[in-house]
């Protein structure tokens, strides 16, 4: 059964640019939750989603957004990158409709803003 | 708001010793307490999840606990070996669909 796949796994942009991250959950997972990860923070929470509904959002700014496929695939968009948001980001699954399923992490997408 | 501590910070410990990691969070209306492992520039890999209904849960070398009422839940890691060297990061699942994690315990088996 395969894991979640996050892609790409690593990339560069620079200041002002904007990015989409994607995230493939493990099938029949219809949960699909984002995190940023920085020495500086830890693991913080970013949005989650379930049946193509945002049903939370961490405290960051409206330059994140994201949105789920009908195929319970999600991305991410940072728009107008700062040099603060290189973090790795990660996407985590669950099988379970609320907060009492097991989640399972991808490797993570690996943001350097310059 | 729920907060999510784990102590120590590292740890470094010879090979074969038997240890504990601690995670305590502040509200006690969780839905269920994850440990997860993770190694350097990876993704987080999970250990042992238990349920707020729950007392522990054990896999192989490790046994978690948990103690709603005090807010504590510790993991219990047998025999180390150098390949437990990684960050141990406990996660508590909360009302909202959220799940706040603890900072981490960096653990380092030396051989």
């Amino acid at each position: 059964k395969a894991g979640v796949t996050q892609t790409p796994r690593y990339l560069i942009k620079t200041r002002g640019q904007q990015v989409t991250l994607s995230c493939s959950p493990i099938s029949g997972h219809r949960s699909v939750s984002w995190y940023q990860q920085t020495p500086g923070q830890g693991l913080q929470f970013l949005f989650e989603y379930f049946s193509e509904t945002q049903r939370n959002k961490g405290n960051f700014p409206g330059r994140f957004s994201g949105r789920q496929f009908s195929n319970s695939r999600s991305e991410m968009n940072v728009s107008t990158l700062e040099l603060g948001d290189s973090a790795l980001y990660l996407c985590a699954s669950s099988l379970a409709e609320g907060p009492i399923g097991e989640l399972f992490f991808g490797e993570g997408s690996r943001l350097t803003v310059l | 708001k729920q907060e999510v501590t784990q102590i120590p910070a590292a740890l470094s410990v010879p090979e074969g010793e038997n240890l504990v990691l601690n995670c305590s969070f502040t509200d006690s209306a969780i839905y269920n307490l994850q440990w997860f492992r993770q190694d350097p520039g990876k993704g987080l890999t999970s250990l042992l999840l238990i349920q707020s209904s729950q007392r522990e849960q054990t896999s192989g070398r490790l046994n978690a606990s948990l103690d709603k009422s005090s807010g504590r839940s510790t993991l219990y890691i047998a025999a180390s070996q150098p390949g437990d060297s990684a960050t141990y990061l406990c996660a508590v699942g909360t009302g909202g669909f959220k799940t706040i994690f603890g900072a981490g315990t960096r653990l380092f088996v030396k051989a």
